[in-house]
C-alpha cells in the first residue's frame, strides 16, 4: 500500500510569487492534515480536512494560505503571494475515518519551501 | 494552552553510550504520546507511541520511551547509541478526542560522536 505522497519535494520561489503544494493521502483515508515547520521551530498544525470539508483551520497563519480538497481525495495548499517567513517544511498526514478507537496519522515526506 | 517542551536543542552522546532525549508536556486529560524522527533530507518517521498500558514503550531501532504521568514526561532512551541515530527527534502529543491534531515539540538534534 502506498503511503502519503507530497509534491514537489522541494520548491524555491521568489517573494511575491505563488506556489501550490500537493498531498495525496493514503487511499481511503478521510482525514487529511497539513503541518508546517519553520526553521528551528516546532512543527505546527495548519488545518484538518474530513473528506472535502475543513474540520479545523485554526492553524492557518493568514489569508495568503488557501487549502482545498476537492472530491475528498488529494489536497492542495496554495501560498499567494509568498513571503520570506513562509519558508519551511510542509508536512501532510492522513488517517482513517472516525469511529476507530485510535486513528494513526501517517506522515508524508514533506515539501521544503524556500522563499527568496 | 497545550504544549510540548523539549528542553535541549542538541544532545551529544558518544557512540556506545546510553542516550536520553527529554520531553515534558502540558495537555489536559490523558493524551496519546509520540516520538518521531527526521533524518537528514528525509521525511518525518514514526518511532514509537504510548496509548495505554505499560509505561515503558518499545519502538523502532532499539529506542524506548517511558511515560511518567506524575511528572508529565515521556523521555526517549536507548541503551547504546549508534552513529546512525544522529537525527532530529520530535516529541508529540495528541488528545484522545477523535482525529485531533498532533502537537509537536520544537525538536532535539541528536549527535552521536564516533
Amino acid at each position: 500500500e502506498a503511503g502519503v505522497t507530497q509534491f514537489p519535494s522541494h520548491s524555491v520561489i521568489e517573494k511575491g510569487q505563488t506556489v501550490t503544494l500537493r498531498c495525496d493521502p493514503i487511499s481511503g483515508h478521510d482525514n487529511l492534515y497539513w503541518y508546517r515547520r519553520v526553521m528551528g521551530k516546532e512543527i505546527k498544525f495548519l488545518l484538518h480536512f474530513v473528506k472535502e470539508s475543513k474540520q479545523d483551520e485554526s492553524g492557518m497563519p493568514n489569508n495568503r494560505f488557501l487549502a482545498e480538497r476537492t472530491g475528498g481525495t488529494y489536497s492542495t495548499l496554495k501560498v499567494q503571494p509568498a513571503e520570506l517567513e513562509d519558508s519551511g517544511v510542509y508536512f501532510c498526514a492522513s488517517s482513517q475515518a472516525s469511529g476507530s478507537r485510535y486513528n494513526e496519522q501517517f506522515f508524508g515526506p514533506g515539501t521544503r519551501l524556500t522563499v527568496l | 494552552a497545550q504544549s510540548v517542551a523539549q528542553p535541549e536543542d542538541q544532545v551529544n552522546v558518544a557512540e556506545g553510550n546510553p542516550l536520553t532525549v527529554k520531553c515534558t508536556y502540558s495537555v489536559s486529560g490523558n493524551p496519546y504520546l509520540f516520538w518521531y524522527v527526521q533524518y537528514p533530507n528525509r521525511g518525518l518517521q514514526f518511532l514509537l507511541k504510548y496509548i495505554t498500558g505499560d509505561n515503558l514503550v518499545k519502538g523502532s531501532y532499539g529506542f524506548e520511551a517511558e511515560f511518567n504521568k506524575s511528572q508529565t514526561s515521556f523521555h526517549l532512551k536507548k541503551p547504546s547509541a549508534l552513529v546512525s541515530d544522529s537525527a532530529l527527534y520530535f516529541c508529540a502529543v495528541r488528545t484522545r478526542n477523535r482525529d485531533d491534531k498532533i502537537i509537536f515539540g520544537k525538536g532535539t538534534r541528536l549527535h552521536i560522536l564516533p
